[in-house]
C-alpha cells in the first residue's frame, strides 16, 4: 500500500525553539493534513492544505503543500510547553482501497528537553 | 454543540466476549471510519463507510464488524475472533471520503 515517511520520529524541544517536521511519499496526494494528538485523546486537525505550493498558517504553525504533491512540512515557531504531543501528517488520495482515502504518517513525538 | 462522540472512554471486557463501541456524529457527514491505535504506533484503518448501509473493509478488518443503519451512527463490534483486541479505538467522520477527517475522543478497550 501507499506509505508516508514522516521525520523525525521524535524530537526534544526547549521553550522558544522553532520546530520542523516533514512527510514524504512516492505517491501524489490531493490534500495534505496535519493533526496533533495529546495522550489518551483523538487527533485534532491543525492545518489542511489543498493546492500544490500552498503555504498556510494557524497561529505559530505553518505548513506547506510540496510543489510535487509528494511532500509537506510543518513548522512550529517559538514552541511552548503545550506543543508537546504527537504530530501526524496525512495525505488524501482520490481513491479508496483497504487503506481508505487517507494515508497517515507514523507520527513525530515532541517532548520537552530534560 | 457539533462533533463526534465515542462512548465509553474506557471499556473492560473478559476474553471471549464480544463488545460494541459506540460512535455518533451530528456533523451531517456522509463518511465515517474506525481506526485502531496501539501504543507508540500510528493509525490503522479497520472499516469505513461512505454512506448509510454501505461499508468497506480496511487493512485490519478481521475480527471486527460494523453496521451503518443511520447516518449519524457507526458502531464497531470487536468479536472474540479478534486475537489481540486491547487497543485505543478512534472513530472519525468526513463530509465525503474525499474530505478531511475529524476524530472523536477515542475508547480505550482492555481485554482481561
Amino acid at each position: 500500500g501507499q506509505q508516508l515517511n514522516q521525520s523525525p520520529q521524535s524530537m526534544f524541544i526547549q521553550e522558544g525553539e522553532d520546530v520542523s517536521m516533514n512527510c514524504t511519499s512516492s505517491s501524489i496526494f490531493n490534500t495534505w493534513l496535519w493533526y496533533k494528538q495529546d495522550p489518551g485523546e483523538g487527533p485534532v486537525l491543525l492545518i489542511a492544505l489543498y493546492k500544490a505550493g500552498e503555504l498556510t498558517s494557524n497561529g505559530r504553525l505553518t505548513a506547506q503543500f510540496g510543489i510535487t504533491r509528494k511532500d509537506s512540512f510543518l513548522n512550529i515557531s517559538a514552541s511552548i510547553p503545550s506543543d508537546v504531543g504527537i504530530y501526524f501528517c496525512a495525505g488524501l488520495t482520490g481513491y479508496g482501497g483497504s487503506q481508505g482515502n487517507l494515508i497517515f504518517g507514523k507520527g513525530t513525538k515532541l517532548s520537552v528537553k530534560p | 454543540d457539533g462533533g463526534i462522540t465515542q462512548s465509553p472512554k474506557y471499556l473492560f471486557r473478559k476474553e471471549g466476549q464480544n463488545v460494541t463501541l459506540s460512535c455518533e456524529q451530528n456533523l451531517n457527514h456522509d463518511a465515517m471510519y474506525w481506526y485502531r491505535q496501539d501504543p507508540g504506533q500510528g493509525l490503522r484503518l479497520i472499516y469505513y463507510s461512505q454512506i448509510v448501509n454501505d461499508f468497506q473493509k480496511g487493512d485490519i478488518a478481521e475480527g471486527y464488524s460494523v453496521s451503518r443503519e443511520k447516518k449519524e451512527s457507526f458502531p464497531l463490534t470487536v468479536t472474540s475472533a479478534q486475537k489481540n483486541p486491547t487497543a485505543f479505538y478512534l472513530c472519525a467522520s468526513s463530509i465525503t471520503v474525499y474530505n478531511e477527517q475529524f476524530f472523536g475522543p477515542g475508547t480505550r478497550l482492555t481485554v482481561l
